[in-house]
């Protein structure tokens, strides 16, 4: 059973403050890593994607990916109390071409 | 340039009834996938539709299907509906089939009484 973990928080940090989000998971060939934001009561939305090893930064945001540690995080500086929301890490399932297998979400709620 | 749309947003059934949702990719998007949303599940997929044809799917009874029309518009219906269907039904769509960058529609929550 392919798997992929997240704490589901609440994580709560302070406005201005960086968020750290983690994901960690099992599949070993999988290539390609996804991070989706879901308001309550929305749908997600794609935030980030990630293909190699290191760091990418959109933003405000940055994606890191370890393979070999099968680690994916997301970094969120000077967070905005919009930026509260569930934050899904999704993982390419290496099996079958396109298909995402999804954590279950860490709620992060940003004080002002 | 118009979203996903997903349609009926709500509906509510009883058990053992089937139902049938409805979805319109962005234009130009060729690849549908269904996911099912559930609090204590999370997203899973159920199934990708690609060029009318079922690409991949899921790990959920023979009661969940679906189709692909000629237009991108895909369908899932699920039969003979229990308690533990109830959940919001996400459809999303994308570019091809090989990439992991989806756009969702807003999804259709049933409820099944």
């Amino acid at each position: 059973q392919k798997e992929v973990e997240q704490n589901s928080g609440p994580l709560s940090v302070p406005e201005g403050a960086i968020a750290s989000l983690n994901c960690t998971y099992s599949d070993r060939v999988s290539q390609s890593f996804f991070w989706y934001r879901q308001y309550s009561g929305k749908s997600p939305e794609l935030i980030m994607s990630i293909y190699s090893n290191g760091d990418k930064e959109d933003g405000r945001f940055t994606a890191q990916l370890n393979k070999a540690s099968q680690y994916v995080s997301l970094l969120i500086r000077d967070s905005q109390p919009s930026d509260s929301a569930t934050y899904l890490c999704a993982v390419e399932d290496g099996g079958s071409q396109g298909n995402l297998i999804f954590g279950k979400g860490t709620k992060l709620s940003v004080k002002p | 340039k118009a979203g996903v749309t997903q349609t009926p947003r709500y509906l509510i059934k009883t058990r053992g009834q089937q139902v049938t949702l409805s979805c319109s990719p962005i234009s130009g998007h060729r690849s549908v996938s269904w996911y099912q949303q559930t609090p204590g599940q999370g997203l899973q997929f159920l199934f990708e539709y690609f060029s009318e044809t079922q690409r991949n799917k899921g790990n959920f009874p023979g009661r969940f299907s679906g189709r692909q029309f000629s237009n991108s518009r895909s369908e899932m219906n699920v039969s003979t509906l229990e308690l533990g269907d109830s959940a919001l039904y996400l459809c999303a769509s994308s570019l091809s089939m090989t990439t992991g960058e989806l756009f969702f529609g807003e999804g259709s929550r049933l409820t099944v009484l």
